[in-house]
């Protein structure tokens, strides 16, 4: 079964002090990688698509990364506008469509 | 271009009462999907359109939801008879075949 795994949870940061999330994934066939952010009351809002491993992006303070098995998005010298949640998901091979599955999301919160 | 509108922002509502969820995607987009999401289970993707056909309902969670996409700009989630366990934010994206999904604002439903 396709499965996205998000780690932590929560996460709490001071302003500043670098850090990573992670996504793992199980899926017949990757068809692409997502990475979302979601601010309170909103829909999400797209950042980064990743297709093979090895493949990199970056965007400001950001940076996701790919491997066959996870992805990570590295967050440098976080800043407080930096928190939101984050969500992680997939479009696997064995579909014809173009649906994500999405993981539970990593909640960031960036203290000044 | 306005984004994804949905409609309406926040719908309160009691048992059993039939509740309507409106949205226009992008225009020229020809994907559009319905999202659920909850605490418990993060974002649950309920059903996609393609060209206005639906092709994949399977995250319809019961006879008591249904969908419609009568044209390119504007589709419907129904649910009727509405249930406490249906309270939720809804959210409608959509993309340009698999390309990137777009988010509305979601519409936040409370059924009492």
């Amino acid at each position: 079964e396709d499965q996205v795994t998000q780690s932590p949870e929560a996460l709490r940061l001071q302003e500043g002090e670098s850090s990573s999330l992670n996504c793992s994934y199980t899926v017949s066939g990757l068809r692409g990688l997502f990475w979302y952010r979601q601010d309170p009351g909103k829909g999400p809002e797209f950042l980064f698509t990743l297709y093979s491993a090895g493949e990199e992006k970056e965007k400001e303070r950001l940076k996701a990364t790919l491997t066959k098995k996870e992805s990570f998005l590295h967050i440098t010298a976080p800043k407080p506008e930096d928190s939101a949640t984050y969500l992680c998901a997939v479009r696997h091979g064995s579909s014809n469509t173009g649906k994500l599955i999405f993981g539970q999301g990593t909640t960031l919160q960036v203290k000044p | 271009d306005a984004g994804v509108i949905q409609s309406p922002r926040h719908e309160v509502t009691e048992m059993g009462q039939e509740v309507t969820l409106r949205c226009k995607p992008i225009s020229g987009h020809n994907s559009l999907f319905w999202y659920r999401q909850t605490m418990m289970r993060g974002l649950e993707l309920l059903i996609y359109f393609n060209n206005n056909v639906p092709i994949d309902d399977s995250g319809m969670p019961e006879d008591r939801f249904s969908a419609k996409m009568p044209n390119a700009s504007f589709s419907t989630l129904k649910i009727q008879p509405s249930e406490p366990r249906d309270s939720a934010v809804y959210f409608c994206a959509s993309s340009f075949g698999q390309g990137i999904l777009f988010f509305g604002s979601g519409t936040q439903l409370s059924v009492l």
